[in-house]
């Protein structure tokens, strides 16, 4: 059973537009959340991070969500640019243990 | 700093072959984990350790040893080694555990014929 889902595989946008990437969760017991972007070949890279405590956390042009009477956490991404594409992971903590989401490919375009 | 550094890049094993998969970090991190990714999958943990001599099972354990007697290095051990466990694997490590931000190596790609 997927304890964290990112219903959407992939996204397509054009740049300097926003780009909205959606993570559902079902584990009450997560208590922190974050969010990894990855690049073919290479090894996920962290982006942001939110407590469970906290409803919004903001770094630059990317701002992560948390409703947590939804279970549901959101990455946006104001203004996209084409290095932004890629692949992003939501990832929710418990006691010590990351549980990873399947993902969605974000292509920025031109 | 090197951070997190994995060896191999490729590895092809028959099955039944073990093998080791090394990671070392020098940023003195206290936490380090396994994972594998395998297509269309997220990232699933296999063992992680919070510190020298202590190490614990992850969601997708068998089939996988490890220990951790320093703080730098943190080995995967494929006992004997299957078609299923064809996958990319990554090593991570961070100051305290999920609630951190976790530095990935550049992964393993194994494949087991």
């Amino acid at each position: 059973d997927q304890q964290v889902k990112q219903n959407s595989p992939s996204l397509s946008v054009q740049e300097g537009r926003i780009s909205i990437l959606n993570c559902d969760y079902t584990n009450s017991m997560f208590d922190y959340f974050l969010w990894y972007k990855k690049y073919p070949a290479e090894g996920p890279t962290f982006l942001i991070s939110i407590s469970s405590i906290k409803d919004k956390n903001e770094d630059g042009r990317f701002t992560v969500f948390l409703n947590k009477s939804a279970k549901h956490l959101s990455l946006h991404i104001v203004p996209s640019q084409p290095g932004d594409s890629a692949v992003y992971f939501c990832a929710a903590n418990s006691n010590y243990k990351l549980t990873f989401g399947k993902g969605t490919l974000l292509t920025v375009n031109p | 700093n090197a951070g997190v550094t994995q060896t191999p890049k490729f590895q092809v094993l028959k099955t039944g072959q073990s093998m080791t998969l090394q990671c070392a970090q020098d940023m003195n991190h206290e936490y380090m984990s396994w994972y594998r990714q395998d297509p269309g999958m997220g990232l699933r943990l296999i063992h992680y350790s919070v510190g020298a001599g202590i190490t614990d099972q992850g969601e997708v354990p068998n089939g996988y040893n490890v220990s951790r007697s320093t703080t730098e290095d943190f080995p995967l051990r494929l006992l004997s080694a299957a078609p299923s466990q064809t996958s990319v694997y990554f090593c991570a490590s961070s100051l305290a555990g999920g609630v951190n931000e976790q530095f990935f190596g550049p992964g393993t790609r194994l494949t087991v014929l």
